[in-house]
């Protein structure tokens, strides 16, 4: 069974639009841990977040921000005011019994 | 500090060869992980490791064998390459439960 769903495949926008990226994720332990990593067209993954079972603060780093819902299984990834520089495809992934799994990815095209 | 390296980078093997793909680390990480990635499917993974000589199975493991005889290297066979193995393979390395995995920059293989 698939631990981690992302719904979306692809999204378009046009660049200064906001774009949130869904992220559900299933498992039955208690303490797990979220990410999300980022694989620009150059082809490697940058990791660009964590978040523990325990702590469901919504976090912002810059232009991005992420919102943890426990109650709904969810870990939202929110790229405001897009970028050219930020078209890539998104992985969200769950450590869960030692395993790192990953979703199938969403494709973001910002365009000029 | 060179982080995860994977060799090689590129390969195209006959059906039927076989290979090893090498990941090594230099970061002392205990947990490594080996992925395929194909289009629309994400990062699958194939095998992993929670310590030196340790191995374990994940979702994709048929057709390939691991083994883990040095913390720092994690090493990938396939001993009957088939076509249907044609993808990118991506080595990742973590320290402890809580921490973010680092990627090696992905090996292209190709099989004919």
């Amino acid at each position: 069974a698939q631990k981690v769903t992302q719904a979306q495949t692809e999204i378009s926008v046009v660049e200064k639009e906001d774009v949130t990226l869904d992220c559900v994720y299933e498992t039955r332990d208690t303490t797990y841990y979220l990410f999300w990593y980022k694989q620009p067209p150059s082809g490697e993954l940058v990791f660009l977040i964590r978040r523990n079972s325990f702590d469901e603060q919504n976090e912002i780093s810059g232009r991005y921000s992420w919102n943890f819902q426990k109650s709904t299984s969810s870990f939202n990834f929110t790229i405001t005011a897009s970028q050219v520089v930020d078209s890539a495809v998104y992985f969200c992934a769950l450590i869960d019994d030692y395993k790192l799994s990953f979703g199938a990815g969403t494709t973001v095209t910002v365009r000029a | 500090n060179a982080g995860v390296t994977q060799t090689p980078k590129f390969r195209v093997l006959k059906t039927g060869q076989s290979m090893t793909l090498l990941c090594a680390q230099d970061m002392n990480h205990e947990y490594m992980y080996w992925y395929r990635q194909d289009p629309g499917m994400g990062l699958r993974l194939i095998h992993y490791s929670v310590g030196e000589g340790t191995t374990a199975k994940g979702e994709v493991p048929d057709g390939y064998n691991v083994s883990r005889l040095k913390k720092q290297n994690f090493l990938l066979g396939l001993e009957s390459a088939a076509p249907s193995q044609t993808s990118v393979y991506f080595c990742a390395s973590r320290r402890g439960q809580v921490k973010e995995a680092f990627f090696g920059q992905g090996t292209r293989l190709t099989v004919v």
